[in-house]
């Protein structure tokens, strides 16, 4: 099955900056590629998504690549505010067949610093 | 539209009792997903239901099963309940199985087994 492995675990950036979350995938039938933002307490909620016919996408703050050849996909969020503190977590399945339903990363903790 | 709801939010149960959850997803999605989320294990695929069918299945020993109805509402079961299984049970729907569309969230069903 799918294996999705997700660096770092804790990210800690100055409001202002940029931060950068890494996933890689193991299975090359992957063809989507989710990101899902999850605040404490609360339900994890979709931010952006890729499909594997694209290499970028954009919405405003945020945006994803993706590196089919090395299977490797990442969030970008520039101009971090102090909203954006939550868990990230990137998932990865394909829609094709989804055998595995969507498979997660362990999730990254973004801290934003005042 | 309304989005995803499950009840309970919150469950206590003692080892060896059975629990169900409950997952109503958003109006016209036909498609639900049931994930477990752990600190340690993050968030793992437990199965999927379309149509009224299971469409797939996670690795999960055969105390955990659910069924969907003709609304497409989810019930999820599991049986002789173990310290292990406390956890975030998280449901998701869409309108169609597997990673064809995005899936959106419940804010799940807290258990906790003593």
């Amino acid at each position: 099955g799918e294996n999705v492995e997700q660096h770092p675990s804790t990210l800690s950036v100055q409001e202002g900056d940029s931060a950068v979350i890494k996933c890689t995938y193991s299975d090359s039938a992957s063809n989507y590629f989710p990101w899902y933002k999850q605040e404490l307490g609360k339900r994890p909620q979709l931010i952006i998504d890729i499909r594997s016919n694209v290499g970028e996408k954009k919405d405003q703050r945020i945006a994803v690549t993706l590196n089919k050849t090395a299977k490797h996909f990442s969030l970008h969020i520039t101009e971090t505010q102090p909203e954006d503190s939550a868990v990230y977590f990137c998932a990865a399945t394909d829609s094709g067949g989804g055998a595995d339903g969507l498979t997660f990363g362990k999730g990254t903790h973004l801290i934003i610093q005042p | 539209k309304a989005g995803v709801t499950q009840t309970p939010r919150y469950l206590i149960k003692t080892r060896g009792q059975q629990v169900t959850l409950s997952c109503s997803p958003i109006s016209g999605h036909r498609s639900v997903s049931w994930y477990q989320q752990t600190p340690g294990q993050g968030l793992q695929f437990l199965f999927e239901y379309f149509s009224e069918t299971q469409r797939n299945k996670g690795n999960f020993p055969g105390r955990f099963s659910g069924r969907q109805f003709s609304n497409s509402r989810s019930e999820m079961n599991v049986s002789t309940l173990e310290l292990g299984d406390s956890a975030l049970y998280l449901c998701a729907s869409s309108p169609n199985p597997g990673g064809t569309d995005t899936q959106y969230f419940g804010p799940g069903t807290r258990l906790t087994v003593l």
